[in-house]
């Protein structure tokens, strides 16, 4: 059973341009987390999201970011128009739909590097 | 959630036991404890979890005291392998909607 996958692993841009960031959640989960940790910090919780739906963005800063989760697919994590400070490394967790304890499992995780 | 209290950085010797403490007196009756590590930048793995009773498995033990205001976590033979960064964190275990909150954790520095 293949964990969370994220891709790219690594990823440059230059100020103003466009960040995807992509999220396969392992097979059978249906839920899908993003945390933010920037350098030499702990990991923030930006949004909580199920298929076809955001359930929690409270994470989120309130301009030029959006998740979705499509019905098929992966989950995108989008960066608009990106600036130096959101350089950071961005993870990736699913957890099943069921299940007792829902503990989340996490992906490699996507480093940005905004020049 | 509860908040979390770890010391910033520990060291152990390879193969001795490490002994990861952590503060959580703000607990709520229906509250786990979690803990996860997150070796050089990974994502974070996840550990062990429990409510009361103390809980072991492949990787860790977990011991929660009896007001259950605190707990250890156990890391019984250490290995070089198992110097990453840990965190304990309070959550209810029965929301898939409750995210993670990671607060400083704990440096673990594992030497030879």
């Amino acid at each position: 059973n293949a964990g969370v996958m994220q891709n790219p692993r690594h990823l440059v841009r230059r100020r103003g341009q466009e960040a995807r960031l992509r999220c396969s959640p392992m097979k059978g989960h249906s839920h899908v987390y993003w945390y933010r940790q920037l350098p030499e910090e702990g990991l923030k919780f930006m949004v909580y999201l199920q298929k076809e739906n955001i359930i929690d963005e409270s994470g989120m800063p309130k301009e030029r970011f959006s998740a979705e989760f499509p019905k098929e697919g992966p989950s995108i994590l989008r960066i608009q128009q990106v600036v130096r400070g959101d350089s950071a490394a961005y993870f990736c967790a699913s957890s099943p739909l069921s299940g007792v304890y829902n503990e989340q499992f996490f992906g490699p995780g996507t480093r940005l590097t905004v020049l | 959630d509860a908040k979390t209290t770890q010391p910033p950085s520990m060291d152990c010797a390879e193969g001795r036991a490490a002994n990861l403490p952590c503060n959580h007196s703000t607990i709520s009756g229906n509250e786990y404890v979690y803990w996860y590590r997150q070796i050089h930048s990974q994502g974070p793995q996840y550990i062990i979890h429990g409510l009361k009773n103390n809980e072991t498995n492949e990787m860790a033990s977990l011991i929660i005291t009896e007001d259950r205001k605190s707990s250890t976590l156990i890391l019984p033979h250490a290995t070089l392998r198992d110097t990453a960064v840990y965190y304990c964190i309070v959550r209810v275990a029965y929301d898939a909607g409750n995210m993670l909150t990671f607060g400083g954790g704990t440096r673990l520095m594992v030497k030879p």
